[in-house]
């Protein structure tokens, strides 16, 4: 039980276009999910948490209009990075909390590596 | 505020050897720890948490790990090692108090074993 699933797991886009990354819980309803960034070889980075239903929650120094996020249900979180530059290369990665449960027992999903060129 | 620090980047170690990873934190308010594991191009699989309770805590694939508030470490800590422990390690703390508390990471150890 308890998974997250990314789609897509890689994506290669080019500058100045939009890209679409979603994240589901496939067998639990998350009121919760969370969105973060990887560089290579270095630690997880909190973008945004976003809650089903209302605005997400935004990291300092995370542009908010840059990285979209939409939460429009409870097993379905999405990441829209606009008009993409090279430096948005990275793996991201999203994590979903159940219901149910406190936000920091989270799930993750295996990531979407994307490179922009 | 709470922060995490893994000592060592890089951990390597031989097959059948101690595997230890050290993870000190800092916190103001009562800890909850977390050790997690990521395998290249994949997303992170929880191994263990430290939330109240007995102190040693014991997680998959043979990990534990030991709370000690008075040395404020959650050190990571398997006996003996496998070809299959090679990964990149993270500790991590509850961020803030409460329900809405997140988890903020440590840099990572990415550990090796050889044969």
């Amino acid at each position: 039980g308890a998974v997250v699933s990314q789609h897509p797991s890689w994506v290669i886009c080019k500058s100045g276009t939009s890209v679409k990354i979603e994240c589901r819980s496939l067998d639990f309803q998350a009121t919760t999910m969370f969105w973060y960034r990887q560089f290579p070889k270095q630690s997880l980075m909190l973008m945004a948490t976003s809650n089903e239903g209302s605005k997400a929650t935004y990291e300092q120094g995370v542009e908010k209009d840059k990285f979209l996020i939409n939460h429009a249900s409870l097993t379905l979180s999405t990441l829209t990075v606009t008009s993409a530059h090279p430096e948005d290369s990275s793996f991201y990665i999203c994590s979903a909390s159940p219901t149910d449960r406190l936000h920091y027992e989270q799930y993750f999903g295996p990531g979407t590596r994307l490179t922009v060129t | 505020a709470q922060s995490v620090t893994q000592l060592g980047s890089h951990v390597s170690v031989s097959e059948g050897a101690l595997v230890l990873l050290r993870c000190n934190y800092s916190s103001s308010v009562p800890p909850y720890l977390f050790w997690y594991v990521q395998y290249p191009n994949q997303g992170l699989q929880l191994l263990l948490k430290y939330t109240t309770g007995a102190t040693l805590v014991k997680g998959i694939n043979g990990f534990e790990a030991e709370f000690k508030k008075s040395e404020t470490s959650f050190h990571l800590t398997k006996p003996s090692a496998h070809m299959s422990d090679a990964a990149e390690y993270f500790c991590a703390v509850r961020r803030g108090g409460g329900s809405q508390g997140n988890l903020i990471f440590g840099k990572g150890t990415k550990l090796s074993v050889k044969p």
